[in-house]
């Protein structure tokens, strides 16, 4: 069964940082590309950021280039979104999904909190 | 960037009704439109991929059409499940942005 579980979502105080994980499993992690989508309370969804298969091409929105950093570990079939200089408006549910052209698998989201 | 446009922003409809969606790009897309159903608290299934193919175990009464810039989303007979909301979301190039949304609720 094809299934992704994010963990590493909490409370943080405005600047600070937290380092976002998704682990992955039942299906050939190193063949997909991913992402990370979120969606602040209440709010529609946002994509963040994506990254292929083999970490060649990686790409951010605007609200977060210089600030998060997605990376992914082929070998531990894990994706990461390193958040820096985290803000109010960076709080909300984070989501990774398989696939960028067709991402048809995510997780249940972790919850990151900003505020002080 | 691109920016997706979605409308309405939210719809009442009764079981049985045939309800559609559009979503319009501010630049062509060819097909690289995606649509998704979200529910509360639950994350956003993806139910019709290149803007026509429909998602494996998704039902028939979703459809899917468009291409450019203009999109649109059926569904033939709204069923009580499928009340939530809607999203559309373009995966042309990078920013792969989403439509703002559109929920549609129980008349």
């Amino acid at each position: 069964e094809v299934e992704l579980v994010e963990s590493g979502g909490g409370l943080v105080e405005p600047g600070g940082s937290l380092r976002l994980s998704c682990a992955a499993s039942g299906f050939a992690f190193n063949t997909y590309s991913m992402n990370w989508v979120r969606q602040a309370p209440g709010k529609g969804l946002e994509w963040v950021s994506s990254i292929t298969s083999s970490s060649t091409y990686i790409y951010y929105g605007d609200s977060v280039k210089g600030r998060f950093t997605i990376s992914r570990d082929n070998a531990k079939n894990s994706l990461y979104l390193q958040m820096n200089s985290l803000r109010a408006e960076d709080t909300g549910v984070y989501y990774c999904a398989r696939g960028t052209e067709t991402p048809d698998c995510w997780g249940q989201g972790t919850l990151v909190t900003v505020s002080s | 960037d691109i920016q997706m446009a979605q409308s309405p922003s939210s719809l009442s409809a009764s079981v049985g009704d045939r309800v559609t969606i559009t979503c319009r790009a501010s630049q062509t897309i060819y097909s690289y439109l995606n649509w998704f159903l979200q529910k509360p608290g639950k994350p956003p299934k993806l139910l019709i991929s290149a803007a026509s193919s429909l998602q494996s175990g998704v039902p028939s009464r979703f459809s899917g059409s468009g291409s450019g810039t203009d999109f649109s989303l059926t569904i033939s007979s709204l069923q009580p499940e499928d009340f939530a909301d809607y999203y559309c979301q373009q995966t042309y190039s990078a920013p792969f942005t989403f439509g703002p949304g559109t929920k549609v609720e129980i008349k």
